[in-house]
């Protein structure tokens, strides 16, 4: 267990709607990333927040918006769903002092139909 | 451009003998290399990272073995067990400071142990 937590573990939609994935980080990280991975392909990065403002920005599209909100958690959006969308939407966070990488969640798995 | 090519996409490897992956990076600045292991429908879990001042990192079966002038590492998994069945993703990372990485990874290899 890596001690970052994602809901909903899957989602199935409809193409055109909007969906919101949540993340909470591990204890004491301020740092949360969020990944796309779709069917055999890699780990594309897509946003980071550190401590509740944007850090960096990866391959986000524009229908998709990020947050992290007070508490440290992290929602990520996705509105105007495409069929291409379905995918599974990594989180993870990272230590203050460093050293030990990224830690991930377990994903959300987004199917849309 | 930022990348990170790894291969081979996908490896069979007879129980007890030796998986080898390997990954390219062109950024000097990189400045850690971790890989990851991930099993089906769950998340990437940290294996073993370096960091360039060293050439080989040994966990356990798990070695990274680092080329700093080629710019080039590799895992090496000993004894590979069918337990080790996964999919392996390399990465390479500059650390910008207070806990921020920007991880670039690998398209990942499947490897499967048979028995």
């Amino acid at each position: 267990d890596s001690g970052v937590t994602q809901t909903p573990k899957h989602l199935i939609t409809a193409t055109g709607q909007r969906v919101t994935l949540r993340c909470s980080p591990r204890s004491g990280d301020l740092s949360v990333y969020w990944y796309q991975q779709s069917l055999d392909q890699g780990l594309q990065f897509l946003i980071q927040y550190y401590n509740g403002e944007e850090r960096a920005k990866g391959n986000i599209l524009e229908r998709f918006s990020a947050q992290q909100f007070p508490d440290l958690h992290s929602e990520l959006n996705l509105s105007s769903l495409e069929l291409g969308d379905s995918a599974l939407y990594f989180c993870a966070s990272s230590a203050l002092t460093g050293g030990a990488g990224l830690f991930f969640g377990e994903g959300s798995r987004l199917t849309v139909l | 451009q930022q990348q990170v090519k790894q291969s081979p996409q996908s490896l069979i490897v007879q129980k007890g003998g030796i998986s080898i992956i390997n990954c390219a990076y062109e950024n000097t600045a990189f400045d850690y290399f971790p890989w990851y292991q991930q099993f089906p429908g769950k998340g990437p879990a940290l294996l073993i990272a370096i960091r360039p001042d060293v050439s080989e990192k040994k966990e356990g079966r798990f070695t990274i073995s680092f080329n700093k002038s080629a710019k080039q590492f590799s895992l090496h998994i000993m004894d590979s067990q069918p337990g080790d069945s996964a999919t392996y993703f390399c990465a390479a990372s500059s650390y910008s400071g207070a806990g921020s990485y920007q991880l670039t990874f690998g398209k990942g290899t499947k490897l499967s142990v048979i028995p």
